[in-house]
Order: C-alpha cells, then structure tokens, then sequence
C-alpha cells in the first residue's frame, strides 16, 4: 500500500462545475499537508498548504482531517485553465511523499 | 529570480555511461531533493539534503549519488546508467519545495 493515495482520475468535468479531490495517508506522524498542481508533465507548482482548521485560496478550499488521515480539496466553478494533474504531497520526517495524482479535465 | 536552475533539461546516455545533473538555487534554501517521475508512479524522491555538507537517501537512491558542497548547488551523479534509469528528474528547493524544469533523461 503507498503511504499516500488519491484517486488516479481521470476526473472529466464541464466548466463551471465543482469538483472535489480526495487523499489518505497511512503514517499518523506525518507533519505538513500540500495540494500541488503539475501541467503535462511540467514541473509541480505549490498549490496551496492543508491545515486542519481547513484553508480557502479564491475557487480553491482544502482541509485535513488528521484523526481520519483524510486530505481534500475543493475547486468551485472549474475553469478550463483547472485542468491538470493534482498531487496530494505530506511531509514526515524531513522528506515529502507524493501521492500518484488526480488527472483533471475541464471541459467547454 | 531564477529560482532553481537544473541543466541540462534533456539528455540522451548510452548504458554504463556516467553523467551529472546540475542543480542550483538562488533563495538561500537549506532544504534540496532530487526526484524522479515515471508515468504512473508519481514523483519518488531520489535524495535529499537538509544543508551544506549533509544529504541523506530517499525512496530510490540506489545508482545514483549526491553531494552538497555549497548551499546553493546539489548536483545528482549517475555512476553508470541502466535503460531504468530512464525518466524525468527533477531538482527542488525549500519547504514548501519550490521546482526545477526537469530534465528528461532517456538511457539507450
């Protein structure tokens, strides 16, 4: 079993549409939380930290529930831009573990 | 800003040929990895390295080496490269990691 899964995808939604991702991770002492968010096997990009009192960005609403070791994140009125692969990332002891990713797709 | 420079961004080795990547950043970063991805695994992480003069290994060290003589430069050495190795590496620096543009290794 890997330490952190998601949901491998794809997620094909129309515009306008909200979607939501989810992540479980298996190691209780994982530190810090992240969604990041990788276009075409371009770099990953910093999407947004996951806090356990639950943390919006504009569209964006992540949140951690660590007594279920459950990770989330929103997006509201998906965009065409939104399409992309997003990774579910924990930090535990000086290393970050990334989870295989969720494929979306935004369309017309 | 450059941010985290990786060169070369492709590269073509034939097996048992040894190469480095380069890696350097420019934000003082103490925190440095390197990564690699295959489609359908996500991104492991090769090494990393919590400052000058100190690395430790990840989920996939074997074949590979590192050194962090200075803060700014984390190279990434393949001693003698196998068809396995062939995938997109990528460089990053601090907590959250901030991404190199890869480099696409293909190992004939």
């Amino acid at each position: 079993r890997k330490e952190v899964e998601q949901d491998p995808g794809p997620f094909n939604v129309p515009e306008g549409a909200t979607v939501a991702f989810n992540c479980t991770y298996s190691n209780s002492a994982s530190q810090s939380f992240f969604w990041y968010r990788q276009d075409c096997r371009k770099e990953p990009k910093l999407l947004m930290s996951v806090y356990s009192s639950g943390n919006e960005d504009g569209r964006f609403t992540a949140q951690l529930n660590r007594a279920s070791q459950y990770i989330s994140l929103l997006i509201r009125d998906s965009k065409l831009s939104d399409s992309a692969t997003y990774l579910c990332v924990v930090f535990r002891k000086g290393k970050l573990i990334f989870g295989q990713g969720t494929e979306l797709s935004v369309k017309p | 800003n450059a941010g985290v420079t990786q060169t070369p961004k492709f590269q073509v080795l034939k097996t048992g040929q040894s190469m480095t990547l380069q890696c350097a950043q420019d934000m003082n970063h103490e925190y440095m990895s390197w990564y690699r991805q295959d489609p359908g695994m996500g991104l492991r992480l090769i090494h990393y390295s919590v400052g000058a003069g100190i690395t430790d290994q990840g989920e996939v060290p074997n074949g590979y080496n590192v050194s962090r003589s200075t803060t700014e430069d984390f190279p990434l050495r393949l001693l003698s490269a196998a068809p396995s190795q062939t995938s997109v590496y990528f460089c990053a620096s601090g907590q959250p990691q901030h991404f190199g543009d890869g480099t696409r290794l293909s190992i004939l």
